[in-house]
């Protein structure tokens, strides 16, 4: 089984900050990577697939990148609406496992 | 707009059955693969199940293969999923998300439903 490890666990970061969460694969994955952002109490939003495709509707200070075994959230510069938990899930395999999460709060 | 919206959760005691439902609408939900995740109190997501849009192919986590079973109805726009022998560890939210493609990442969500497991 492919495992998905994210870091940091948690990110402190002000409004304004350029801030980048990692996710590694135990094995290569290709692009076939996607990341979520989901707030307390609420369901996961889509935010990025395929790696570095941005989901419809989704501002535009969110990017990805990466291939293979390590991948890159990029949030260019954060904003008040933007802190909460992150996930990244790979779905090359009959699996669709995700990271365990970095959770972006205020500094 | 695209709707799903989760029902059947409750309180259970261990070794109990439950079955949860996922209404579908806004979309041709025939041509959509269907998956089931959950979210253990404080905890991070966990891909349950998937079913493919004819309903043919599924896959499921290790962690329930053999104790729940995900379904559908594509004439009443319905997802299903059939839990038995249920853990305290399957105490979760219960999330449907739909396929954004073929075994694809998930682009839309419901709110969710909650099922405890009393041990």
């Amino acid at each position: 089984d492919i495992q998905m490890t994210q870091f940091p666990s948690t990110l402190s970061a002000s409004v304004g900050d350029r801030v980048t969460i990692t996710c590694r694969a135990s094995q290569s994955i290709s692009y076939w990577l996607a990341w979520y952002q989901q707030k307390p109490g609420k369901a996961p939003n889509l935010l990025i697939y395929k790696a570095s495709s941005l989901e419809s509707g989704v501002p535009s200070r969110f990017s990805g990148s990466g291939s293979e075994t390590e991948f890159n959230l990029t949030i260019s510069s954060l904003q008040p609406d933007d802190f909460a938990t992150y996930y990244c899930q790979e779905y090359n395999t009959y699996s669709w496992t995700f990271g365990q999460g970095t959770r972006v709060e205020i500094k | 707009d695209v709707q799903l919206v989760e029902s059947g959760g409750g309180l259970v005691q261990a070794g109990g059955s439950l079955r949860l439902s996922c209404a579908a609408s806004g979309f041709i939900f025939i041509n959509f693969e269907m998956n089931w995740v959950r979210q253990a109190p404080g905890k991070g997501l966990e891909w349950v199940s998937h079913i493919s849009s004819s309903g043919r192919t599924t896959y499921s986590a290790d962690s329930v293969k053999g104790r729940f079973t995900v379904s559908r109805d594509n004439a009443k726009n319905s997802l299903y999923l059939q839990m038995h022998s249920l853990r305290a560890e399957d105490t979760a939210v219960y999330y449907c998300a739909r396929g954004r493609g073929t075994e694809d990442s998930f682009d839309n969500w419901g709110p969710g439903t909650l099922v405890t497991v009393s041990s």
